[in-house]
């Protein structure tokens, strides 16, 4: 299994509701983690998670909340967002290592109404 | 601190020919390493190529080879015979050995590459 899959797909919510992103990998990779990524700009690191802890939050917001249940899961709960972080959200995982790249899932296209 | 470069923020291209993408670097890490990725209109990021530091012979993946030029701190994408298929945006991408530059991969600006049938 090469695959990180990324739930939803397409998420619209409120500035009031409480939404979950979630991510998974099985392929043994020991770190993850979330980007955020406007349109025709590369991806901004988020958090990154190694073996299971948080390991580097870039200053994000707290209605950003990540969470790493074990080693294949990785979610990111959002509450009271903006309208200004509508933007495709990118799951990745990777061996340790400047010799691997990252795995990215297909992300979920957030729009905040 | 780490850098990428990458001055063409589009480029247009015949349907069959080849294309080159421009990729410069900058660090101080002795190992890294170097990625292309190719994110389609579909917003999926896709691994295209790697190149390690290290490595002697220029990488190859089917139509895709890196230019690898370490003094230049160069790591251009070719794309020979291009499909329609190849119009994305393409990023450039590093990745450092030393601690904290070892858990992050430095993004370009990256190049928007339209095909034309």
């Amino acid at each position: 299994d090469t695959e990180v899959t990324q739930t939803p797909k397409h998420l619209v919510m409120g500035m009031t509701n409480k939404k979950s992103l979630k991510c998974e990998q099985h392929m043994g990779h020991r770190a993850m983690y979330w980007y955020k990524q406007k349109a025709k700009k590369p991806p901004e690191l988020m958090f990154v998670y190694s073996y299971e802890k948080l390991s580097i939050n870039e200053s994000v917001p707290s209605r950003f909340s990540p969470e790493c249940p074990n080693s294949s899961l990785l979610n990111l709960h959002l509450h009271a967002l903006q309208p200004e972080d509508s933007a495709l959200y990118l799951c990745a995982s990777s061996q340790q290592g400047p010799n691997y790249g990252y795995t990215f899932g297909s992300g979920t296209r957030l729009t905040v109404v | 601190a780490q850098k990428i470069t990458q001055t063409q923020p589009g480029m247009f291209v015949q349907e069959k020919e080849a294309v080159t993408l421009d990729c410069t670097y900058d660090t101080s890490d002795p190992s890294y390493g170097l990625f292309w990725y190719k994110q389609p209109s579909s917003g999926e990021m896709i691994f295209l190529i790697y190149q390690g530091s290290y490595d002697q012979q220029n990488a190859t993946e089917g139509r895709y080879s890196l230019n690898f030029q370490k003094a230049r701190k160069s790591a251009n994408l070719v794309i020979s015979a291009s499909q329609l298929g190849d119009s994305a945006m393409y990023f450039c991408a590093m990745r450092g050995a030393r601690a904290g530059n070892n858990r992050k991969l430095i993004w370009g600006l990256g190049t928007s590459l339209a095909v034309n049938p």
